[in-house]
């Protein structure tokens, strides 16, 4: 079953703009939840992660928002790019074990 | 330092024939994890190997598919007498220990496996 529900499937947002992703989990035991960004023919690549004991951390433009009795946890991109169209991932890991979310395609019109 | 490395890209294969996909990790990374990825969905995990031994293969299917990484050489997912369903990317990661909050796993550019 899909251990990581990730929303919305697509979105379109304009340049400056500001994209969120949101994802939610069942498993209590995730220990780390890491963001991959994948362009086409790419493999995916780290974004930026957070562990379960924080309620937020900010990178650059990319901040993760993670709410652990909620169990979900969100991507927001702010200024958003058209260098920032791909897909996002979240994903949660138990150990070496990763669990993706099913992907969110950001389009960044120019 | 070149990244995960694999290959080839892109493999076609008829029904029935056997596909075989290589992945070299990173220089200095002894861990290695397989994801297939089917269209619209995210990466599942597959098989998780350290040198000359399978850690964890709780996400290969029972038959046909198996997984090595040798002591000398890529590791090799090999897929048996392959069907349509197995048509997916097949992504590599490796990370130089195992993978956990402070350790980073990178990620290959995949193999894309068509079945004809």
């Amino acid at each position: 079953q899909q251990q990581v529900k990730q929303s919305p499937q697509s979105l379109i947002v304009q340049k400056g703009g500001i994209s969120i992703i949101n994802c939610a989990y069942e498993n209590t035991a995730f220990d780390y939840f890491p963001w991959y960004q994948q362009f086409p023919g790419k493999g995916p690549a780290l974004l930026i992660a957070i562990r379960p004991d924080v309620s937020e951390k900010k990178e650059g433009r990319f901040t993760i928002s993670f709410n652990k009795s909620a169990k979900q946890f969100s991507l927001h991109i702010m200024d958003s790019q058209p260098g920032d169209s791909a897909t996002y991932f979240c994903a949660a890991s138990l150990g070496y074990k990763l669990s993706f979310g099913a992907g969110t395609t950001v389009t960044v019109r120019a | 330092n070149a990244g995960v490395m694999q290959n080839p890209r892109h493999l076609v294969r008829r029904r029935g024939q056997e596909a075989r996909l290589r992945c070299s990790p990173m220089k200095g990374h002894s861990h290695v994890y397989w994801y297939r990825q089917l269209p619209e969905e995210g990466l599942k995990f597959m098989v998780y190997l350290q040198k000359e031994n399978i850690i964890d293969e709780s996400g290969m299917p029972k038959e046909r598919f198996s997984a090595e990484f040798p002591k000398e050489g890529p590791s090799i997912l090999r897929i048996q007498q392959v069907v349509r369903g197995d048509s997916a990317a097949y992504f590599c990661a490796s990370s130089p220990s195992g993978l956990g909050a402070n350790t980073e796993a990178f990620f290959g550019q995949g193999t894309r496996l068509t079945v004809v």
